[in-house]
């Protein structure tokens, strides 16, 4: 199977502060990547998208940068807050299959 | 909004138990998922269904099976639960085509005893 993995599992933040979570993919014929949050006791929510023929992406406070030449993918989270703390995962896919990382964990230090 | 909704939050059977996990959603979307959730290994499909009647083995098929007999349901068998089938267990829907965005329930934590 594929591959999906994050350079660091944990992450603290101070509140305000800008997060960048990080996940390098194996698979290069993956066209399409997702991060999701999940909060503790909930399913994976849907953050952001981007697609393989786009370099970076910008959503509400979050921006998702993918760089194919070295497989990685990056979430930046501007001005955290004490509600993005969760565990983030990227997906990378093709077809309508994807592989999931095993996740960061965010806390936001108030 | 999307909603995936889940039989059950917790779920405890005994080993050899038959366990049915359910799945609904209520977008009609085309494609549904099961997968599995293991501190350290991340989400693992397990099943997958791109139309009513028809399945597709994942990546981890052994010991389950699945049943898709309505667009909106989703169904998640395990024969004969085993103690390392003890998981959250996550059902995610999709509208297919070129829209992709896995929507996940709120998954079923399951403890097999």
């Amino acid at each position: 199977g594929e591959s999906v993995g994050l350079h660091l599992p944990t992450l603290s933040v101070q509140e305000g502060d800008n997060s960048i979570i990080n996940c390098a993919y194996s698979n290069s014929a993956s066209d399409y990547f997702i991060w999701y949050k999940q909060e503790s006791g909930k399913g994976p929510q849907f953050i952001i998208d981007i697609r393989s023929n786009m370099d970076k992406r910008q959503g509400q406070r979050v921006t998702v940068l993918l760089n194919k030449t070295v497989k990685h993918l990056s979430l930046q989270i501007a001005a955290t807050q004490p509600g993005d703390s969760a565990v983030y995962f990227c997906a990378e896919g093709t077809g309508n299959q994807f592989y999931f990382g095993t996740g960061t964990s965010l806390t936001v230090i108030p | 909004d999307v909603k995936v909704t889940q039989s059950s939050r917790y779920l405890v059977k005994r080993t050899g138990e038959k366990v049915f996990l359910e799945c609904v959603q209520d977008m009609d979307h085309e494609n549904m998922f099961w997968y599995r959730q293991d501190p350290g290994l991340g989400l693992r499909l397990i099943y997958f269904s791109y139309d009513v009647k028809m399945k597709e083995k994942g990546d981890i098929p052994e010991g389950y099976s699945v049943s898709r007999e309505k667009k909106e349901r989703f169904s998640l068998i395990l024969e004969s639960a085993s103690t390392n089938q003890t998981s959250m267990y996550l059902c995610a829907s999709s509208f297919g085509g070129s829209s992709r965005i896995q929507y996940f329930g709120p998954g079923t934590r399951l403890l097999v005893l």
